[in-house]
């Protein structure tokens, strides 16, 4: 099945303490985005990757970093959390160019909370 | 920059209504124009989208229209189910960046009552 996977859905830490978030497809798509949704504001990107080795910065990266070593794999890393990155975090990937770039496909989302 | 505005919720109709959830734009280039639909605990899917001025998204009975004119893509549905209770995004994607940057609305939850 085409998916894309998050992991973990839930998680509760304490301010400070480095966590990875992992995103996985398995469509062999070449683009993938992290976005935060926060009530009222819909969903914002933090990075995106166009390919391998190629990442950029959205509009909310402060405090963020991703690394994409891997076509499938984009792991988003919050190497000092802090309370204002309470959120709800989605992965995203699309086609190549040609392929319908523009549409996105959702992982489930990670509900993190930072005490 | 490239903003997407939407009407805010929640929205709440009965079974069998007609909806309409307004969306309006701005953007300097020529986007491409998306509906997605977030069902309770799950991720962004999307339910229809149009490339281009008067073109029709439409899937599982919603429409939307690209109207260049007016800077809008309002979504609407001519008989709702409880089904389709959700939230709503409106988005964007920019072309001149190989459609890689997207810009989403606030979010419309709609809720219908049976």
């Amino acid at each position: 099945e085409a998916q894309v996977t998050q992991n973990p859905r839930y998680l509760i830490t304490v301010t400070g303490k480095k966590l990875t978030v992992t995103c996985s497809q398995n469509m062999n798509h070449e683009y993938m985005s992290w976005y935060r949704q926060d009530p009222g504001l819909g969903l914002r990107q933090i990075y995106y990757s166009m390919n391998v080795e190629v990442t950029d910065k959205g509009d909310v990266p402060e405090g963020y970093k991703v690394s994409r070593k891997e076509k499938r794999n984009f792991p988003l890393i919050l190497e000092s959390p802090s309370p204002n990155q309470t959120s709800l975090y989605f992965c995203a990937s699309s086609p190549p160019p040609g392929q319908g770039t523009d549409t996105q496909y959702f992982g489930p989302g990670t509900r993190l909370t930072v005490l | 920059g490239d903003s997407v505005t939407q009407m805010e919720g929640p929205v709440t109709l009965s079974e069998e209504a007609f909806l309409t959830i307004n969306c309006t734009y701005t953007a300097t280039g020529y986007p491409s124009l998306f509906w997605y639909v977030q069902y309770p605990g799950e991720g962004l899917q999307l339910l229809l989208k149009a490339t281009k001025a008067d073109d029709k998204g439409s899937n599982k009975g919603f429409e939307a229209t690209y109207r260049k004119e007016t800077t809008s893509f309002h979504l609407e549905k001519g008989s709702v189910q409880v089904s389709d209770s959700a939230v709503y995004f409106c988005a964007l994607s920019d072309r001149d960046t190989g459609g890689f940057k997207t810009i989403f609305g606030a979010g419309t939850r709609l809720f219908v009552k049976a």
